[in-house]
């Protein structure tokens, strides 16, 4: 069965500090790849995707994500976090262009 | 160009009462998805249509659910005999066979 897993549900950063928020996926099969993105009281949105090319792919607000076909990874990182950056992140998967998967989510608060 | 649209936003209903919730998609999406997201939940996957194949009902919760799509276009998600652990955000969102999905803002049901 396709699963996407992100391990950690809460990650508690300072502000500055460089931040990777982990996915995985469970299968080597063709996949499209998404992280979403859902501030406090919002809708979500974009991120960044990864459909082919270049592994390693930069999104918005300075995030960016390196899909490992070995590993069967996609995660997410960011060098230096701002307090703004405190949202729920969503890793999303399409498996042979099929429906999406999305893991359960990440909240990343940022202190100052 | 326009997006994925919701209507209504806040519908608050007595228990044991049907609602229906309507989603436009964005035009000539093929694919749309209906979540349900509980406070401070994630995205819990409820149907998946795709162009004129079955829907994939396999994350409708119980039979009070129901989803349709008229015309490869608008869907409405009925829920019959509504309980308050009905209450969540409903979230509607559409893609093409190989892109993103685009989400709609939501419809927030409270059932009192």
């Amino acid at each position: 069965a396709q699963s996407v897993t992100q391990l950690d549900s809460q990650v508690p950063v300072f502000e500055e500090a460089p931040v990777e928020l982990r996915c995985n996926y469970s299968s080597s099969v063709s996949v499209y790849l998404f992280w979403y993105v859902q501030y406090p009281n919002q809708g979500l949105q974009l991120l960044l995707k990864y459909l082919s090319g270049s592994t390693l792919v930069k999104g918005i607000n300075g995030f960016e994500a390196e899909f490992n076909k070995s590993q069967t990874s996609f995660h997410l990182r960011k060098p230096s976090v701002h307090i703004s950056d405190t949202a729920e992140y969503f890793c999303a998967v399409r498996f042979n262009f099929n429906k999406f998967y999305f893991g359960s989510g990440t909240k990343l608060n940022v202190k100052p | 160009g326009a997006g994925v649209s919701q209507s209504p936003s806040n519908k608050v209903t007595e228990k044991g009462k049907d609602v229906e919730l309507r989603c436009d998609p964005i035009s000539g999406h093929t694919a749309l998805y209906w979540y349900r997201q509980s406070l401070g939940q994630g995205l819990e996957f409820l149907i998946y249509f795709q162009g004129n194949s079955a829907p994939d009902k396999s994350g409708l919760p119980s039979d009070r659910f129901s989803a349709e799509r008229t015309g490869g276009s608008v869907s409405t998600l009925t829920i019959q005999r509504t309980q308050q652990e009905d209450s969540a955000v409903y979230l509607c969102a559409s893609s093409l066979a190989t892109d993103e999905q685009y989400f709609g803002p939501g419809t927030r049901l409270t059932v009192t």
